[in-house]
């Protein structure tokens, strides 16, 4: 069974302040697929990323970036110099590839910046 | 944006009545998807579809039935809402399966009294 595991609830953080979301994944397919969405307060679900089990390389879009390692199965979310709009319920996902694959959740971080 | 609208955005209702919510989408895509927003559950796959009359059950698809008539249109049904149902609803669309990207639509917020 695959698995999303993201064991930060809730972080505050004062703007400019860089913060670092975990995401850790459990699964036994050799090819599978990591998202990250974004749901700010007014409740829509917004991609940010998805990343492939072949593609190891570390992401950047400016102020974020994502670092995969398949070694600790973790997909980590880093926003540098955060700011209040980034203030947030952050999602990490995973699905496989093969036949039809359901997206799994975690349960999500809320992001809180303050000003 | 992915053009996914979904209708009503607000509902209330009481139980024992039926609830029919509507996803729309103008992407042409083949897979349509129900989830249902929980605190501390993430979201949860209640029915999906890959194509037009061709559905199947989630994860979480007791007391809810589905339908696509159509490529545009996903209907979620419960049947005799219950107090349970109450949550947030989200639509999402998807060109394939397997690891393609699922986008979503705004999210309906149900309330059953």
């Amino acid at each position: 069974a695959q698995k999303v595991t993201q064991a930060q609830t809730e972080i505050s953080v004062v703007e400019k302040e860089d913060v670092t979301l975990d995401c850790v994944y459990e699964t036994r397919d050799t090819t599978y697929y990591l998202f990250w969405y974004k749901q700010p307060p007014s409740g829509e679900l917004v991609f940010l990323i998805r990343r492939n089990s072949f593609d190891e390389q570390n992401e950047i879009s400016g102020r974020y970036s994502w670092n995969f390692q398949k070694s600790t199965s973790s997909f980590n979310f880093t926003i540098t110099a955060s700011q209040v709009v980034d203030s947030a319920v952050y999602f990490c996902a995973l699905s496989g590839n093969t036949g039809f694959q359901k997206l799994v959740f975690g349960t999500g971080t809320r992001l809180l910046v303050s000003p | 944006d992915a053009g996914i609208t979904q209708s009503p955005r607000h509902k209330v209702t009481e139980t024992g009545t039926p609830v029919t919510l509507r996803c729309h989408q103008t992407e042409n895509h083949r897979y349509m998807y129900w989830y249902r927003q929980d605190p501390g559950h993430g979201l949860r796959l209640i029915h999906y579809s890959y194509g037009v009359k061709d559905t199947d059950k989630g994860e979480v698809s007791d007391g809810y039935s589905v339908s696509r008539s159509k490529t545009e249109d996903f209907l979620l049904t419960l049947e005799s809402a219950t107090s349970s149902q109450t949550s947030v609803y989200f639509c999402a669309i998807s060109e394939g399966h397997g690891g393609e990207t699922q986008y979503f639509g705004p999210g309906t917020r149900l309330l059953v009294l």
